[in-house]
């Protein structure tokens, strides 16, 4: 039974360039939300996409977009990065319909210069 | 808006010992869920106990146990018997169900536990 995967790892990128990171659920899976944790920090909440929409969103500005595929993978874009963006990017996913408690992937660490 | 509370930046104890982590939440509503979850340095968050609010008794996992205070808002996790591999950041976190998904996870800051040799 697959769990949650992320890729890349790690990334460095500099200021006000654009990332895109990715997410594969766990099988039978059909949510996914991401976190971001800065360093010594608990996560926060981006946001969660299902049926493809995104359904809830965090406080976090519009430089931060997602995306969810057919398959139910999904990823975050983060526009015109700011040296506050670094940070470890966490994608969990869960069930919709059971409420289903979620299920984290390894995370990409995001380092920006 | 939920919070949630951990006042225990770091603890220490020996292995074999048995410790416990406190949080405490606050919110106004009446269908939520509990959970601690452990991240170790691998950075892996690891879920280690669920808990749903209407249940009045108290969830259990292996060496894992909660003591649910619902009219005090509170949620500690007691770790029995503690292991070396139990060393790791250890997160209260709390959602609230809506009958069709559920909200994001809102995090305490986390206790840093360690276990001594």
């Amino acid at each position: 039974d697959a769990g949650v995967t992320q890729s890349p790892t790690h990334l460095i990128k500099t200021r006000g360039q654009q990332v895109t990171l990715r997410c594969s659920p766990k099988s039978g899976h059909d949510t996914v939300s991401w976190y971001q944790q800065a360093l010594g920090q608990g996560p926060q909440f981006i946001f969660q996409y299902y049926e493809e929409e995104e359904r809830q969103r965090g406080n976090f500005p519009d430089r931060f977009s997602g995306h969810q595929f057919p398959n139910y993978s999904s990823e975050l874009n983060v526009n015109a990065l700011l040296l506050g963006d670094s940070a470890l990017y966490l994608c969990a996913s869960s069930l919709w319909e059971l409420q289903e408690t979620q299920y984290f992937g390894p995370g990409t660490r995001l380092l920006v210069l | 808006a939920q919070t949630v509370t951990q006042s225990q930046p770091e603890m220490s104890v020996q292995e074999a010992e048995t410790v416990t982590l406190s949080c405490t939440y606050d919110t106004s509503e009446n269908n939520y869920y509990l959970f601690w979850y452990k991240q170790p340095p691998s950075r892996q968050m690891i879920l280690v106990i669920r808990q749903e609010a209407y249940k009045q008794q108290n969830a259990t996992e292996n060496r894992f146990s909660v003591n649910f205070q619902k009219a005090a808002k509170s949620f500690s996790l007691k770790i029995s018997d503690s292991q070396l591999g139990d060393t790791a950041m250890y997160f209260c976190a709390f959602t609230v169900g809506r009958g069709g998904g559920a909200d994001g996870l809102t995090f305490g800051k986390g206790t840093h536990l360690i276990i001594q040799p």
